[in-house]
């Protein structure tokens, strides 16, 4: 299994520029996440999907869009890049929560450093 | 508001010393917290849970309810715990991550 996986690993946009960060996963996961992880921030959570078709912003979704067509994949599109968008963008998977309600693992993959000039 | 804070932005410790990375959060109903870790060049991975109460890589963290804590300990750092460090408290299904510790084990 090839786990998580994203690409590209590093880009470079000019303001104003638009792109689209892929995201792969193998192992049959309802949920998946996308995080941006600025210095000194932590991981913060854009959107998330709990299943294909349905999506959810997470904390910091402005400038963003998602998608989720099919269980595997959940793009994350920049429309109109801006500096402030500059970070590294972590994909992350897992099973739903279990009927206890515990939180399961989340997988993440190798993340895509992305710089707006 | 749910929220995790991990105080130290680094922590820097000689090779056998004693490690505690703090881990601060503030939640409403009943917590469930983890740490993840990020060795250089490696993906973000689990490290431990505190459903779990399991020690892995010598590592332990006792969820303290009453001071909202969920400190990672080891009792005798390795060159290798070198990392960052994220302490992340579950709501609904998602994780809310603190900034992060970047843990630096000297020889």
């Amino acid at each position: 299994n090839a786990g998580v996986t994203q690409t590209p690993k590093f880009r470079i946009l000019k303001i104003g520029q638009s792109m689209t960060l892929q995201c792969t996963q193998d192992m049959n996961h309802n949920y998946m996440y996308w995080y941006r992880q600025d210095p000194g921030m932590g991981l913060k959570l854009i959107y998330y999907s709990v299943g294909a078709g349905i999506t959810d912003k997470g904390e910091v979704p402005n400038g963003y869009n998602v998608s989720r067509s099919t269980t595997e994949d959940f793009p994350l599109r920049l429309e109109l890049a801006a500096p402030s968008q500059t970070s590294v963008y972590f994909c992350a998977s897992s099973y739903p929560n279990s009927f206890s309600g515990r939180h399961n693992e989340q997988f993440f993959g190798p993340g895509t450093r992305l710089t707006v000039l | 508001a749910q929220r995790v804070t991990q105080p130290e932005k680094l922590l820097s410790v000689f090779k056998g010393a004693p490690v505690e990375l703090k881990c601060n959060y503030s939640y409403s109903g009943s917590p469930e917290l983890f740490w993840y870790v990020q060795y250089s060049r490696q993906r973000l991975q689990l490290l431990l849970r505190h459903i779990s109460r399991e020690s892995i890589k010598g590592f332990t963290a006792d969820l303290n309810k009453g001071e909202t804590s969920f400190h990672l300990k080891k009792p005798f750092a390795q060159e290798e715990d070198s990392a960052m460090y994220y302490c992340a408290l579950s709501f609904g299904n998602k994780l809310v991550f603190g900034a992060g510790t970047i843990l630096r084990v000297k020889s």
